[in-house]
């Protein structure tokens, strides 16, 4: 039974770019949450989504968004990358309020 | 917002010894939740202990909602243990929306 599954797991974009990451939640699971995980620092919460809506959201702006798909699967965009952007992104997800899962993530790098 | 702290940021041990991390949160909270994150970066719960006191193998864990607080105990320390230590408070009405600590980083060695 795979948990969540995270892609890319690296990646590198130029400052001003978009960037799609993607998460597959562990079978079972119908609600993903993302968090952006700067060096040195905790997760911090972006949105969470449920049956294919922006549930809750964090203190981000506009230029992070997202989508979640008939099959549960999300994915984050994020629009004119600057170099603070610059983080580690952790998806979780859970059925119901148990069991949260998370995946290992993918780490950003805007130059 | 919720604030969350935890001490001490930083702790180095001798396989074998123990510790004792420590979370503060700044109002009542529904669910707080231990992580451990391994080198590789993935989170792993630990505990889900809005009050009481659990334990899991040679981890355990305390919560005294009233006074805010949260201890966990790691006993007879392996290199494994190390990494960061997370707690989290859930907000919220449907769950998953985690206010985390900025974390403990535990190095043991051997």
């Amino acid at each position: 039974d795979a948990g969540v599954t995270q892609s890319p797991t690296h990646l590198i974009k130029t400052r001003g770019q978009q960037v799609t990451l993607r998460c597959s939640p562990k079978s079972g699971h119908d609600t993903v949450s993302w968090y952006q995980q700067a060096l040195g620092q905790g997760p911090q919460f972006i949105f969470q989504y449920y049956e294919e809506e922006e549930r809750q959201r964090g203190n981000f702006p506009d230029r992070f968004s997202g989508h979640q798909f008939p099959n549960y699967s999300s994915e984050l965009n994020v629009n004119a990358l600057l170099l603070g952007d610059s983080a580690l992104y952790l998806c979780a997800s859970s059925y119901l309020r148990g069991g949260y899962t998370f995946g290992s993530g993918t780490r950003l790098t805007v130059v | 917002g919720i604030q969350v702290e935890q001490s001490p940021p930083d702790l180095i041990l001798q396989e074998g010894a123990n510790s004792t991390l420590r979370c503060n949160f700044s109002d009542s909270v529904n669910n707080l939740q231990w992580f451990h994150q391994n080198p590789w970066g993935q989170l792993i719960n630990l505990f889900y202990i809005p009050s009481g006191t659990k334990q899991n193998g040679r981890l355990s864990a305390t919560t005294v909602a009233t006074e805010r607080y949260s201890l966990l105990y790691i006993s007879s320390s392996q290199t494994t243990d190390s990494g960061v230590y997370f707690c989290a408070v859930e907000l919220g009405d449907y769950g998953q929306n985690f206010v985390f600590g900025p974390g403990t980083r535990l190095s043991v060695l051997p």
